[in-house]
C-alpha cells in the first residue's frame, strides 16, 4: 500500500494569511505513461462528506475558489490556501489514486488563529 | 445532477453482518466506470473499503478483503456493501462515492453512521 503522510496535523492561520499543507507519498504517484501525478485533495467540514478540491495534483475542481492551489510531483505535494477565509475552516486530506488500495493522508485540521 | 444516498438497517451487533445500500439518482449506474465505499471512524481519517465496476469486477482493501463484499444491482440502480464478523472497530460513517466525471471521488453520498454494539 502507498502510505500518505500529511504535515502538520493541524495549523492555525489568521484570516487573510496563507495556509500550507504538505503531503508525502511512500512511493511516486507519477504515471510516466501520461505524465500525471495521481494525487487529489479534499476538504471536509463537520458533518459533511469530503469535497473534491484538486486532482492531478494541481487542477482545481470546477467551482473551487482560486485561492486554493495544488503543487508538487512524484512524492511531495502541497495544498496552499493563499488567503484564508472563515469558510475554509475544515480538515483537508490528500489521496493517491495511482494504485489500489486508494489511500488517504491522516488529515490536516485548519483553524483560525 | 448525480446524487448518492446511503441506507442501512442501523445498529449492528458484534459478530453480525453490516449491510448498506447506495442508491444512485440522476443517472444510470452504468454511466460511471466504478462505484466505491469509504468509511470514517468517529474523529478519524478516511479508509477506502473497495470498489465495483459496472462490469461487476471488484477491488477490495486487503485489510478488509476477507470480510467485505460489494455488489451491484443495475435493475435498481444501486450498489451494496456487506461486512461480516463486525467488531467495534467497524463503527464508522460509511460513504458511497464515485469517480464520476474525474478519476477521483467527485461524487459522495452524505454518509450513514453505523454503530457496532451489543
Amino acid at each position: 500500500d502507498i502510505v500518505m503522510t500529511q504535515s502538520p496535523d493541524s495549523l492555525a492561520v489568521s484570516l487573510g494569511e496563507r495556509a500550507t499543507i504538505n503531503c508525502k507519498s511512500s512511493q511516486s504517484v507519477l504515471y510516466t505513461s501520461n505524465n500525471k501525478d495521481h494525487l487529489a485533495w479534499y476538504q471536509q467540514k463537520p458533518g459533511q462528506p469530503p469535497k473534491l478540491l484538486i486532482y492531478w495534483a494541481s487542477i482545481r475542481e470546477t467551482g473551487v475558489p482560486d485561492r486554493f492551489s495544488g503543487s508538487g510531483s512524484g512524492t511531495d505535494f502541497t495544498l496552499t490556501i493563499s488567503s484564508l477565509q472563515a469558510e475554509d475552516v475544515a480538515v483537508y486530506y490528500c489521496q493517491q489514486y495511482y494504485s489500489t488500495p486508494r489511500t488517504f493522508g491522516q488529515g490536516t485540521k485548519v483553524e483560525i488563529k | 445532477q448525480v446524487q448518492l444516498q446511503e441506507s442501512g438497517p442501523g445498529p449492528v451487533k458484534p459478530s453480525g453482518t453490516l449491510s448498506l445500500t447506495c442508491a444512485v439518482s440522476g443517472a444510470s449506474i452504468s454511466s460511471s466506470n466504478s462505484w466505491t465505499w469509504i468509511r470514517q471512524p468517529p474523529g478519524k481519517g478516511l479508509e477506502w473499503i473497495g470498489e465495483i465496476y459496472h462490469s461487476g469486477n471488484t477491488n477490495y482493501n486487503p485489510s478488509l478483503k476477507s470480510r467485505v463484499t460489494i455488489s451491484i444491482d443495475k435493475s435498481k440502480n444501486q450498489f451494496s456493501l456487506k461486512v461480516t464478523s463486525v467488531t467495534a472497530a467497524d463503527t464508522a460513517v460509511y460513504y458511497c462515492a464515485s469517480p464520476y466525471d474525474r478519476e477521483v471521488f467527485d461524487i459522495w453520498g452524505q454518509g450513514t453512521m453505523v454503530t457496532v454494539s451489543s
